[in-house]
C-alpha cells in the first residue's frame, strides 16, 4: 500500500549542481504533480502532468524541468540549483477527471537544501 | 482568479475543547474545497472535501467542515480536540477548469498551525 513514493528524502546540493527527484505512484492515477512548500506560502504548483505524455507549467516552473516517464513515474529535474530552490518538494497524483473533485494524494516529501 | 485564505497563522486550543480552523475562498463557478493535514516531516494527508450536496462534510479523525456559500467559507471543525491533532492544516480550492484544461489542480492556502495543549 505504498501510494506515492518519492526519492531522495533529503539532499544537500551546491549552487550550480543538478539533480533529479524521482516519483512513482502505484494507484494507477493518470495525473501527477510536483509542488514546493515554503514557510508561510503553502504549496505552490511547479509542474503537472494531466495524463501520460503531457506536461504543463504550474505557478513556479522556472529553474525546473519534468519528465513523465510512464504512467507511474514523474520526475523533477533541477538543472542548475540555486539557493532559492531550497524547499520541501512534494510529488502527488490523482485521477484525471473534468469533474474535478478527485482527491490528490501526496508523497512524504523531499527536503532539498542548496548551499 | 481562484484563491483561498487562511486568516490565522496559528490556533491554540485546550485538549477536550472544540476547535475551528478558518478558511475563506474566492472562485468563479462551483467551489470544490479540500482540507489536508500535515504532521511534522510528513506529507499532506487528505481529511475531507466538499464537492456538492450537504453543507456539513464529515472526514477522517473526527473532523468535519461546514460549507457556507453566502460567507464563502469552509471552516474545519472538531467537537473535542486531541493533543495528537497538533499539526499544520491546509485548505485548498480547485483551480478553474477553464484555465487548467479541465483537470483538478489545487490552490492551497498558507496553512494554519494547530496547537492543542494538554
Amino acid at each position: 500500500n505504498a501510494g506515492v513514493t518519492q526519492t531522495p528524502k533529503f539532499q544537500v546540493l551546491k549552487t550550480g549542481q543538478s539533480m533529479t527527484l524521482q516519483c512513482a505512484q502505484d494507484m494507477n492515477h493518470n495525473s501527477m504533480y510536483w509542488y514546493r512548500q515554503d514557510p508561510g506560502m503553502g504549496l505552490r504548483l511547479i509542474y503537472y502532468s494531466a495524463s501520460e505524455g503531457t506536461t504543463d507549467k504550474g505557478e513556479v516552473p522556472n529553474g525546473y524541468n519534468v519528465s513523465r516517464l510512464n504512467k507511474r513515474e514523474f520526475s523533477l529535474r533541477l538543472e542548475s540549483a540555486a539557493p532559492s530552490q531550497t524547499s520541501v518538494y512534494f510529488c502527488a497524483s490523482s485521477e484525471a477527471s473534468r469533474a474535478g473533485g478527485n482527491t490528490i494524494y501526496f508523497g512524504e516529501g523531499s527536503w532539498l537544501t542548496v548551499v | 482568479a481562484q484563491s483561498v485564505a487562511q486568516p490565522e497563522d496559528q490556533v491554540n486550543v485546550a485538549e477536550g475543547n472544540p476547535l475551528t480552523v478558518k478558511c475563506t475562498y474566492s472562485v468563479s463557478g462551483n467551489p470544490y474545497l479540500f482540507w489536508y493535514v500535515q504532521y511534522p516531516n510528513r506529507g499532506l494527508q487528505f481529511l475531507l472535501k466538499y464537492i456538492t450536496g450537504d453543507n456539513l462534510v464529515k472526514g477522517s479523525y473526527g473532523f468535519e467542515a461546514e460549507f457556507n456559500k453566502s460567507q464563502t467559507s469552509f471552516h474545519l471543525k472538531k467537537p473535542s480536540a486531541l493533543v495528537s491533532d497538533s499539526a499544520l492544516y491546509f485548505c485548498a480550492v480547485r483551480d478553474n477548469p477553464t484555465f487548467s484544461g479541465g483537470y483538478n489542480k489545487l490552490i492551497f492556502g498558507a496553512g494554519t498551525r494547530l496547537a492543542v495543549h494538554p
